[in-house]
């Protein structure tokens, strides 16, 4: 089936530059999407990003799309203690309706 | 509009107890869809609907039974808790034309 893998863990320093990656498997996926989640709360999308597309950028948020490779990332800039969050890249295959195939998460800790 | 509504916020169930979590959506959306979340293996489909009447099984359905008799409504139905079913629930919700998926906030069950 389908797999979508996040590394675990990810630490920056305040005002650096954070790039959280992940990779899928599905070559029919039709939107790939980052979502956040911070402590205790439910998910919140933060940006998607259309299989035809290689980048989106969205104020300090910019995706980038290797469809050749079947991996997307997601560059915070001047990340703040704010951003602190676990992340979570989920797919969208062509066939599955609306449902989405979450990669495991990863934890960004932003330190001051 | 309230978005995507759950009950309850948390739940301590003993092994072998029935409960049911509520969901509602206030967005006329057709797919609504529950996922539970593990630490480390990010949300994985239970079951979802595309309408109502309509539902079927996602990625770990076993233990778990749901019914859409409504737009509004996708209540998820333990018969028989089990510890492994310790867990965070989600109901998400999307409308057929729409790219992104309506999250609650979560129901975090225990089942002892």
């Amino acid at each position: 089936g389908e797999d979508v893998e996040q590394s675990l863990f990810l630490s920056v320093r305040e005002g650096d530059s954070s790039v959280i990656n992940c990779t899928y498997t599905d070559s029919s996926s039709t939107y790939l999407y980052w979502y956040k989640q911070e402590p205790g709360a439910g998910l919140q999308l933060l940006t998607y990003i259309f299989s035809n597309m290689d980048m989106k950028q969205d104020q300090r948020l910019t995706v980038l799309l290797n469809k050749k490779d079947k991996h997307l990332s997601l560059r915070i800039a001047d990340t703040q203690t704010g951003d602190s969050a676990i992340y979570f890249c989920a797919e969208k295959a062509a066939n599955a309706g609306n449902m989405l195939t979450f990669g495991g998460g990863t934890r960004l800790m932003v330190k001051p | 509009n309230a978005g995507v509504t759950q009950t309850p916020k948390f739940q301590v169930l003993k092994t072998g107890q029935s409960m049911t979590l509520q969901c509602a959506q206030d967005m006329n959306h057709e797919y609504m869809s529950w996922y539970r979340q593990d630490p480390g293996m990010g949300l994985r489909l239970i079951h979802y609907s595309v309408g109502a009447g309509i539902t079927d099984q996602g990625e770990v359905p076993n233990g778990y039974n749901v019914s859409r008799s409504t737009t509004e409504d996708f209540p998820l139905r333990l018969l028989s808790a089990a510890p492994s079913q310790t867990s965070v629930y989600f109901c998400a919700s999307s409308g057929s034309m729409t790219y992104e998926q309506y999250f609650g906030p979560g129901t975090r069950l225990t089942v002892t």
